[in-house]
């Protein structure tokens, strides 16, 4: 199966900074990789697919790059509201996986 | 809008069996497969399965293969998801998703929480 490592574990960080996540795998998911937001008590929700194409509504802070083994998520700047746990998942190949998740926490 | 549904919350006995179901509504039911997954309390994703809406075909992880059955209605645009043989181990909450291989997850269930525990 195709094992993603997400990092980092934790994200400590004040409103207006720029936070960065990657996720690499241990093959390639050509860009089959998907970021999700969830807040506690939620279900998750799509912010990015394709590796970098927003979903619908989500914000222009949010975006994503690269392809292959390697992907980043940006959020240019954290607003309150998106303080939470990103998590990348990639759906090319059976089983699909998911990375560890990162928990971007007010600093 | 899609929505999918999902059944109230289940507690069960250790060795025991449940069965959840997630009903889709607000698209063509059979045009998007719908997967499974679990996050254990504090924990991350864990992909359980996938069915194929449309004509049945299933996909399991393997550490699931030989305790999940996935079925779908449909005249309800239902997917049941039944796991067996029940552990402590098993206590998480349960998602549905719509998407699979080449889809990412657009639209989620709620979430059941299932709690094994004697």
């Amino acid at each position: 199966e195709i094992v993603m490592t997400q990092t980092p574990a934790t994200l400590s960080l004040s409103p207006g900074e720029r936070a960065t996540i990657s996720c690499r795998a241990s093959e390639s998911f050509s860009t089959n990789l998907a970021w999700y937001q969830q807040k506690p008590g939620q279900a998750p929700r799509l912010l990015i697919y394709g590796a970098s194409t927003r979903a619908n509504d989500i914000p222009a802070r949010f975006s994503g790059s690269g392809s292959g083994t390697e992907v980043t998520l940006t959020i240019s700047s954290l607003q309150s509201e998106d303080f939470a746990v990103y998590y990348c998942q990639q759906y090319h190949k059976w089983p699909l996986t998911f990375g560890g998740g990162t928990k971007v926490e007010i600093k | 809008q899609a929505q999918l549904e999902q059944s109230g919350a289940e507690l069960r006995r250790p060795g025991a069996s449940v069965k959840v179901s997630c009903k889709a509504s607000g698209y063509t039911f059979d045009s998007y497969g719908i997967s499974w997954v679990r996050q254990a309390p504090g924990q991350g994703f864990e992909w359980m399965g996938w069915i194929s809406t449309y004509n049945g075909d299933t996909q399991f992880a393997q550490k699931f293969q030989d305790r999940v059955t996935l079925t779908r209605d449909t005249s309800t645009s239902t997917v049941h998801m039944e796991l067996r043989s029940l552990t402590s181990d098993d206590t998480a909450v349960y998602y549905c998703a719509r998407g699979g291989r080449s889809l990412p997850y657009d639209y989620w269930g709620q979430g059941i929480l299932v709690t094994v525990s004697s």
